[in-house]
């Protein structure tokens, strides 16, 4: 069974709007992280915002906030008014105990492409 | 180092050759990963170390496929004769091992097997 669900495989949006990347996850473990990074055409991978599944306030770091529900699974990426260069794949990816270690693992990305 | 160096940067082999590509992790991160990615896909698990030992290798695509650690530091990743299918981009990163611990990315290594 898929761990970390992206259900959106592109999405075009207005510059200046907010987007919504939406990342559900499957865990039965109650400790667990949540990441969020993006990867632009230069291909790097650049992280952008942490949620630990303990945290009381959603994060936000920037023009990056995570909505966090807990009851449901769900860790999506908000982006308030989005940029040309917010143009770029987006991974959300879940870090769950593994042997008392702590394995990241992978959605199968988004390609967010703003529109000027 | 400052950060996950990956050498070559670039490797163009001829089919059936064997290649090593190199991952050198920051200094006292005990998790290394493996990750391939062909253009605009996502990633592909292939192996996660935590040390010099390999609990997860679940994402090897074949036993042409093998990984090495040592010394708790330097990976390399090995790929026996060659395919076209092999050709991506191979990303190493590494981490400390605690839940908000965020993983930090090479610049990768673009294998084009022709």
């Amino acid at each position: 069974a898929q761990k970390i669900t992206q259900t959106q495989p592109g999405m075009f949006v207005q510059e200046k709007e907010a987007v919504t990347l939406d990342c559900t996850y499957d865990t039965s473990d109650p400790s667990y992280g949540l990441f969020w990074y993006k990867q632009p055409s230069s291909g790097e991978m650049i992280f952008l915002i942490y949620q630990g599944s303990y945290d009381q306030q959603n994060a936000t770091e920037g023009r990056y906030s995570l909505n966090f529900q807990k009851a449901r699974k769900s860790a999506n990426l908000v982006i308030s008014a989005s940029q040309l260069g917010d143009s770029a794949m987006y991974f959300c990816a879940m870090r769950e105990p593994l042997d008392s270690n702590y394995q990241l693992i992978w959605g199968a990305g988004t390609k967010l492409i703003i529109k000027p | 180092g400052a950060g996950v160096s990956q050498s070559p940067s670039n490797k163009v082999t001829e089919k059936g050759k064997d290649v090593e590509l190199r991952c050198d992790p920051i200094s006292g991160h005990t998790a290394l990963y493996w990750y391939r990615q062909s253009l605009g896909q996502g990633l592909e698990f292939l192996i996660y170390f935590q040390g010099n030992s390999a609990p997860d290798k679940s994402g090897l695509p074949s036993d042409r496929f093998s990984a090495e650690r040592t010394g708790g530091s330097v990976s390399t990743l090995t790929i026996q004769r060659t395919q076209q299918e092999d050709s991506a981009v191979y990303l190493c990163a590494s981490s400390r091992t605690r839940p908000g611990d965020e993983a930090f990315f090479g610049q990768g290594t673009r294998l084009t097997v022709v």
